[in-house]
């Protein structure tokens, strides 16, 4: 079946950068896109940007473009998103999740997510 | 950007009641929509897409409808299992996607 696991918790301090992994299996990963996804405490959810499994081409959400960073190893079916700049209200849970059919669709399965803190 | 909003915020209601959630576009997105689910301590699950279509394995008690603006979840008969958070989102601005606040339904 379709598994989508992510790396670990992070605690970074301001200013530095995290990079999340996000290791796929169950499907061929060249012919899915991938979502990252994030969560604040006690907050909704807010889409960060979109990767294409088999060329790498990304969308982000202008509110984090030049903070982050989406890319791929197709040899490990592996996604990774890096956000730089971390500030205290970067702090949330960070999910990836697959295209739901083939390329640019809905986001469906998602990983476990990875909870990264940012204090000073 | 499209703005989504959700309401009510929280839904408090008996196992076998109906439950009514609604999300409400800025401009219009078409039927490019979906609804999530969100128990605590979990990851979002897709439950409905394109507005109306059910996804995978999702039981028949959840439906959705609109189009354009206005758009609504029903769950049919409250069961315990469905006390979460629930996520309108919409697609129709690719490659810029937006999320509703969410609505947290109890079950007394």
């Amino acid at each position: 079946q379709v598994q989508l696991v992510q790396s670990g918790a992070e605690v970074k301090k301001t200013g530095a950068s995290v990079k999340v992994s996000c290791k796929t299996s169950g499907y061929t990963f060249t012919n899915f896109g991938i979502h990252w996804v994030r969560q604040a405490p006690g907050q909704g959810l807010e889409w960060m940007g979109w990767i294409r499994g088999y060329n790498g081409n990304t969308h982000y959400a202008p509110s984090l473009q030049g903070r982050v960073i989406m890319t791929t190893d197709t040899s490990t079916s592996t996604a990774y998103m890096e956000l730089g700049s971390l500030r205290s209200d970067d702090t949330a849970v960070y999910y990836c999740a697959r295209d739901r059919s083939g390329d640019v669709d809905w986001a469906d399965p998602w990983g476990e997510g990875t909870m990264v803190t940012v204090s000073s | 950007e499209i703005v989504l909003t959700q309401s009510p915020a929280t839904l408090s209601l008996s196992p076998g009641e109906r439950a009514t959630l609604s999300c409400r576009a800025s401009q219009s997105v078409s039927s490019s929509l979906a609804w999530y689910q969100q128990k605590p301590g979990q990851a979002p699950r897709l439950l409905i897409f394109d507005a109306s279509k059910r996804a995978t394995g999702i039981p028949a008690r959840f439906s959705g409808s609109g189009s354009g603006t206005d758009f609504t979840l029903t769950i049919s008969s409250l069961e315990p299992e469905d006390s979460a958070f629930y996520h309108c989102q919409q697609r129709n601005s690719w490659p810029l996607l937006t999320f509703g606040g969410g609505t947290k339904v109890e079950i007394k």
